[in-house]
């Protein structure tokens, strides 16, 4: 079955630093996105992405977050100048259409 | 926004069935999703209703009413696998991107 895969799966930064998180989406879906979930929370919707530009963001995606699709299959998340509250698990996401999203398995954030 | 509410916590017994429900209140209607997502792990896709009525799928059926803002999730013939949370999530307001609520912790005991 076809798979959204997330590298890395943990990544430890210090606050302040630069962090990018990879995302291969699966290859013939259109809509990819960003989630995350702060430890005991619920999933929370940063960004999407379709046809090569942010279609929605939400508000907690500010000036400091960014996502590139570099190449044909990856997908991207730069948050440029962590603080502690970005610690968190981040999910990739895609879809084909409206409907069904697939999930990465996710990269736990950890920023000390 | 959306206001998603549902259970913090359920607990069943193995082989038996429960029924998660989850309430909402928004405007302009797209959607209603159901995941399961076990501990540490990512959202898993279990159903997405639009319209009024039930869907089944093998063990698992959602149901939707929009005008009471009433969802459903039943899970039926419980094994242990299926303690997780369950998260309810809507695509409203000229989106279709889904808010998830916070989840329902479904515990299942032999």
């Amino acid at each position: 079955e076809p798979e959204v895969t997330q590298t890395p799966s943990h990544q430890v930064t210090q606050m302040g630093q630069e962090v990018i998180l990879r995302c291969v989406p699966i290859s013939n879906h259109l809509y990819f996105y960003w989630y995350r979930q702060i430890l005991g929370q619920k999933v929370e919707f940063l960004v999407s992405f379709y046809n090569n530009e942010i279609s929605e963001k939400s508000e907690i995606f500010d000036d400091q977050f960014s996502v590139e699709r570099p190449d044909g299959s990856n997908f991207t998340l730069k948050i440029r100048s962590t603080k502690l509250e970005d610690s968190a698990m981040y999910f990739c996401a895609s879809s084909g259409s409206q409907g069904a999203y697939t999930f990465g398995s996710g990269t736990r954030l950890t920023v000390v | 926004g959306q206001n998603i509410d549902q259970p913090t916590e359920m607990t069943a017994t193995e082989g038996a069935i429960v029924q998660i429900n989850c309430t909402y209140q928004t405007s302009g209607f797209n959607g209603l999703f159901w995941y399961q997502q076990h501990a540490g792990e990512a959202p898993t896709f279990l159903s997405y209703n639009v319209l009024d009525g039930l869907e089944e799928k093998g063990r698992f059926s959602s149901f939707l009413s929009r005008s009471k803002g009433y969802s459903y999730l039943l899970l039926k013939e419980l094994q242990m696998k299926d303690s997780a949370s369950y998260l309810c999530a809507v695509a409203a307001g000229g989106s279709y991107i889904p808010t998830f609520g916070r989840g329902t912790s479904l515990i299942v005991h032999p």
